[in-house]
């Protein structure tokens, strides 16, 4: 299978929270990270995780780690219509970084 | 901190043209730059990993001699795609690491390749 697993499309309604899931398959990774990508450019770093962690809070984000179920999920609290993008998982693998698929966020009114 | 800013942001080409595409780390020091492609809405695929002064390292199933990389300093990586042909048309991404190891990566905005 894939190395780095996530659903491709979620839709959440404006201030609700949305969460991401993802599953990874190298235990040894070190970070685990989550990058957003709007339409037509780049990624942006959004946050990462070092693997010894279970949890990570940063202002709206909250990412928490399940190490023994290689699951990562990232949370978004009061979505906002800026939210709307394309978030990327990806775990560190060797010497490179190995992504998801991306998970297509929509935004409902 | 820890911009990359990736150049040009779109172009469009004839057959046969050779492209050149600017990748630069603005306020660090990059050991390590890789370079991307994306298609329509797919993940990015790695071609090639760059560390500066040494040869590119290509990933299985991409032709060095089609996508020509080279990293001669610690701010610039750059990736030319020779004789462009239109299956080459997608979006190029670099990306720059300082560091070495698990650090992550920065991403560039993506270049826009279009060869008519």
């Amino acid at each position: 299978g894939e190395d780095v697993e996530q659903s491709l499309f979620l839709s959440v309604r404006e201030g609700d929270s949305s969460v991401i899931n993802c599953t990874y398959t190298d235990s040894s990774s070190t970070y685990l990270y989550w990058y957003k990508q709007e339409p037509g450019a780049g990624l942006q770093l959004l946050t990462y995780i070092f693997s010894n962690m279970d949890m990570k809070q940063d202002q709206r984000l909250t990412v928490l780690l399940n190490k023994k179920d290689k699951h990562l999920s990232l949370r978004i609290a009061d979505t906002q219509t800026g939210d709307s993008a394309i978030y990327f998982c990806a775990e560190s693998k060797d010497d490179k970084i190995i992504f998801g698929k991306g998970t297509r966020l929509h935004i409902l009114p | 901190g820890a911009v990359v800013s990736q150049h040009p942001s779109w172009v469009i080409c004839k057959s046969g043209t050779s492209v050149k595409i600017e990748c630069r780390s603005l306020d660090f020091q990059a050991t390590t730059m890789f370079w991307y492609r994306q298609f329509p809405k797919q993940s990015l695929m790695l071609m090639a990993t760059s560390n500066e002064g040494s040869k590119a390292t290509y990933e299985q199933g991409v032709e060095k001699d089609k996508f020509l990389i080279n990293h001669a300093s610690l701010t610039l990586s750059t990736l030319t795609v020779t004789s462009a042909h239109p299956e080459d048309s997608s979006f190029y991404i670099c990306s720059a690491r300082g560091g070495e190891g698990n650090q992550p990566q920065h991403f560039g905005d993506g270049t826009r390749l279009s060869i008519l």
